[in-house]
């Protein structure tokens, strides 16, 4: 059964600090894997898709990799900005015939100004 | 473009009551999921749909039913409400299983 684990659950940072994200899973055999924000009380909005034949996929100031022989990704977010606060969250799209997207439980980001 | 849309937002229902939360998507993908999320549990997969005419059991399917009768839609009833099913309910949607998902706004469901 694919399990995927975020660490840090929360993390606090100061305005302008470059900063990772951690997102772990048990089953190597992906097609993808996905990375999200959600912001209070609202729905998930898709950051980046990463593909499992891909070693990083880079957005703006956010740069996703893919280890999938490891079974990790990182997010890593450039100069930091109070806007960025949220909840990010990465899901792994399962091989095989489930084809089931499994989400991790998320790292609440708090960027201070 | 109005890319996932959920009806309604929000829903407050009696024990033992039914209801059906409507899932619609416009951009012609096969893909479709049902989500609950609770605090410290993170997103779980309810049922999902590789295509028209198919449903499939994901981690928590007890409790729920699925249709999708049209490629468009994807609904998910509760035919006797549990307050354990208070809970935000998601849906999303993909193309393929290569391409991305996308969520709709979800609904808020409280069951007293």
């Amino acid at each position: 059964k694919q399990e995927v684990t975020q660490i840090p659950a929360a993390l606090s940072v100061p305005e302008g600090e470059n900063l990772v994200l951690n997102c772990s899973f048990t089953d190597s055999a992906i097609y993808n894997l996905q990375w999200f924000r959600q912001d209070p009380g609202k729905g998930l909005t898709s950051l980046l898709l990463i593909q499992s034949s891909q070693r990083e996929q880079t957005s703006g100031r956010l740069n996703a990799s893919l280890d999938k022989s490891s079974g990790r990704s990182t997010l890593y977010i450039a100069a930091s900005q109070p806007g960025d606060s949220a909840t990010y969250l990465c899901a792994v799209r399962s091989g095989g015939a489930t084809n089931k997207l499994i989400f991790g439980t998320g790292t609440l980001l708090a960027v201070q100004p | 473009n109005a890319g996932v849309t959920q009806t309604p937002k929000f829903r407050v229902l009696k024990t033992g009551q039914s209801m059906t939360l409507l899932c619609a998507q416009d951009m012609n993908h096969e893909y479709m999921y049902w989500y609950r999320q609770d605090p410290g549990m993170g997103l779980r997969l309810i049922h999902y749909s590789v295509g028209e005419g198919t449903t499939a059991k994901g981690e928590v399917p007890d409790g729920y039913n699925v249709s999708r009768l049209k490629k468009q839609n994807f609904l998910l009833g509760l035919e006797s409400a549990a307050p354990s099913q208070t809970s935000v309910y998601f849906c999303a949607s993909s193309l393929t299983i290569n391409t991305e998902a996308f969520f709709g706004q979800g609904t808020r469901l409280t069951v007293v």
